[in-house]
């Protein structure tokens, strides 16, 4: 299984500014995806972070808003861009391995709150 | 694209009684079916999955059942314990070209009773 870590954990931010997550798995890995898991809500994929090209966004999610990184098979970062109070949540990387079927694994997430 | 249903919402069981927690999906491209287990402050750990081509899997005190025709799974757990306490979600891969993307459901907060 892969293990990842997320750096912060928690932050507390003003409103406007903007906060980088960083996101290391420690195996080499095909996918990445970030999600965003609002209080006592259920987890949305905002992007998929492709490796040396640009992330792939869902509905909703704009890149001008939550930018991403993937500079290799090992490591992403997504920033939250111009925050309001509205950006306040759990976001949570996966990783997986090399087919649609394989497993995802969850880092430990980092806890956003905007005042 | 995916729409997953999870039920029920919340789940009281005593120690030792078996939980059933069910789900619902939409695309009958999706193949794999994770489970995860969220505790408070955590990040979701992979409890179980199964993919299309088995209908059951055990791990321990866990089994997921898979009916591809009529696109529902489950998860059962017995002899449950406190420590199983915890918002469990289901979810689903998308099908065709969406690799590796997973839909969740909404989440069932599972609490067991000493």
């Amino acid at each position: 299984s892969a293990v990842i870590s997320q750096k912060p954990s928690r932050d507390i931010c003003q409103r406007g500014t903007s906060l980088t997550i960083q996101c290391q798995v420690d195996s080499q890995v095909t996918m990445m995806f970030w999600y965003r898991q609002q209080p006592g809500q259920s987890l949305t994929l905002i992007a998929t972070a492709n490796q040396g090209s640009e992330a792939t966004y869902e509905s909703g999610f704009v890149i001008d808003k939550f930018p991403i990184s993937r500079p290799n098979l090992t490591f992403s970062t997504l920033t939250v861009s111009n925050m309001s109070p509205e950006d306040s949540s759990i976001y949570l990387c996966s990783a997986g391995g090399w087919s649609s079927t394989d497993t995802q694994y969850f880092g430990p997430g980092t806890r956003l709150t905007v005042l | 694209g995916e729409n997953v249903e999870q039920h029920p919402s919340t789940l009281s069981v005593q120690e030792g009684d078996s939980a059933v927690i069910k789900c619902t999906y939409s695309d009958s491209a999706s193949n794999y079916f994770p489970w995860y287990k969220q505790e408070l402050g955590k990040g979701p750990q992979l409890i179980i999955d199964i993919r299309s081509n088995v209908g059951e899997k055990k791990d321990q005190r866990i089994a997921v059942t898979l009916n591809k025709t009529a696109k529902h799974f489950s998860l059962h757990i017995t002899e449950t314990q406190p420590e199983d306490s915890a918002v469990y979600f289901c979810a689903a891969n998308a099908g065709g070209t969406s690799y590796g993307k997973l839909t969740f459901g909404q989440g069932t907060i599972l609490t067991v009773h000493p």
